[in-house]
């Protein structure tokens, strides 16, 4: 089982490109997250998705959009990348929202700088 | 509003015990985690707690009183791979995670 992934590792994009980040889990899990750390503050939850075909906004969408076609498929677009959202993203996922197994896998990170 | 209240960091040394505290102050809670998190690397799961009282998972405890607002991981025979950064996380009412800056620590020899 490779778990969560996460492509691409590192990202330079100039202000006004659009990318998209490509997040894969294998666990058959059917919450998935985005998340973005910045040094100094917590994890905060850009979108999330309780199952296949859904989407929901968590504390910071804006400038954000995602979509879940497949199950294990969550993608995270930035339709004109802005220097506020050089960062570094997770993804993760859960079998379920709550209780201990509400525990949440991440991949490895996109660190995206945006010049 | 809602927060979680951490160290940003703390030092010690290999083979003794630490604590690492978390308050909070949240709409609604479903459940308490800590996270380790090495530099460069993803979060990984420790510890749970909904009711209050101790958890022990081996090496590391994690302590919850709801009363209180209050949390800690407590690590003992502390190895130099436990220089990492540890993370609190709450589920709030909305089974969203809220997480704390998280506490750098540091193990000396």
């Amino acid at each position: 089982n490779a778990g969560v992934t996460q492509t691409p590792k590192f990202r330079v994009l100039k202000t006004g490109q659009s990318m998209t980040l490509l997040c894969a889990q294998d666990m058959n899990h059917e919450y998935m997250y985005w998340y973005r750390q910045d040094p100094g503050m917590g994890l905060r939850l850009i979108h999330y998705s309780v199952g296949e075909g859904t989407t929901a906004k968590g504390e910071v969408p804006d400038g954000y959009n995602v979509s879940r076609l497949k199950k294990q498929n969550f993608l995270l677009g930035l339709e004109s990348a802005a220097p506020s959202q050089t960062s570094v993203y997770f993804c993760a996922s859960s079998f379920v929202g709550e209780g201990p197994v509400g525990e949440q896998y991440f991949g490895p990170g996109t660190r995206l700088t945006v010049t | 509003g809602q927060n979680i209240d951490q160290p940003t960091e703390m030092t010690a040394t290999e083979g003794a015990i630490v604590q690492i505290n978390c308050t909070y102050q949240t709409s609604g809670f479903n459940g308490l985690f800590w996270y380790q998190q090495h530099a460069g690397e993803a979060p990984t799961f420790l510890s749970y707690n909904v009711l209050d009282g101790l958890e022990e998972k081996g090496r590391f405890s994690s302590f919850l009183s709801r009363s209180k607002g209050y949390s800690y991981l407590l690590l003992k025979e502390l190895q130099m791979k436990d220089s990492a950064s540890y993370l609190c996380a709450v589920q709030d009412s909305n089974y969203q995670l809220i997480w704390g800056a998280g506490t750098k620590l540091i193990i000396k020899p």
